[in-house]
């Protein structure tokens, strides 16, 4: 499993964009980028996929560039209630289980 | 919509007792995770079960089993328990193979006394 580095803690403001990154220097050919958001005493929530370039939902974009050794997770206009902890994942799909690394505590400041 | 079901939310047990916590996936999931997540610490996988046939294992201690049922509901049972068990335990559920996303219950949080 490739490993990942994310920051520790971020602080922002709200209504402001947020972008955090997380390394995967070891990504295989057939691992997929995903992240999670947990909030405090909650299960964790898929927030975003993807395998290379760009992939934007409702929620947020995630930017992966071409040699696929970093990606960075963009939420748009951060608001309080974005105040969680986001894990970022690699791995291949097909039923596995989810390897959590130290997330990012991101604190949205009003 | 329909989502992951934990029962219970709440268990406090005493040291070398056992706990049975159950786990209700979303309609048609076919697969159950199970993961436990201590103070301060980030979610770790246990074990997952796909088509009710264990399907991987993790750092599940030996007194702990699950399965998973006809229903594809599954059953977490612990025994011997102790302190360093207490822990939020999250079941999630997906879709068969090449699942992309894991929908996670809202946890039974275990205190062991």
């Amino acid at each position: 499993l490739a490993k990942t580095t994310q920051p520790i803690s971020m602080d922002s403001y709200e209504g402001q964009e947020v972008n955090i990154t997380c390394s995967h220097n070891n990504i295989a050919t057939n691992d997929y980028i995903t992240w999670y958001q947990q909030f405090p005493s909650q299960g964790p929530r898929f927030i975003i996929q993807g395998y290379k370039t760009k992939v934007t939902n409702e929620v947020a974009s995630l930017f992966i560039p071409a040699d696929r050794k970093s990606s960075t997770l963009s939420l748009p206009r951060v608001s309080l209630s974005d105040t969680a902890v986001y894990y970022c994942l690699v791995g291949e799909l097909v039923g596995e289980k989810l390897t959590f690394g130290t997330g990012t505590r991101l604190t949205i400041i009003p | 919509a329909a989502g992951v079901i934990q029962s219970p939310r709440h268990l406090i047990k005493e040291k070398r007792e056992t706990a049975t916590l159950k786990c209700y996936p979303i309609p048609r999931h076919d697969t159950v995770y199970w993961y436990q997540q201590g103070p301060g610490q980030d979610p770790q996988f246990l074990i997952s079960f796909y088509e009710k046939m264990q399907s991987d294992k993790g750092s599940i201690p030996d007194r702990f089993s699950a399965q998973q049922f006809s229903d594809y509901h599954s059953e977490l049972n612990m025994s011997s328990l102790e302190l360093g068990d207490s822990a939020l335990y999250f079941c999630a559920s997906s879709f068969g193979a090449g699942a992309d996303e894991q929908y996670f219950g809202p946890g039974t949080r275990l205190t062991v006394t």
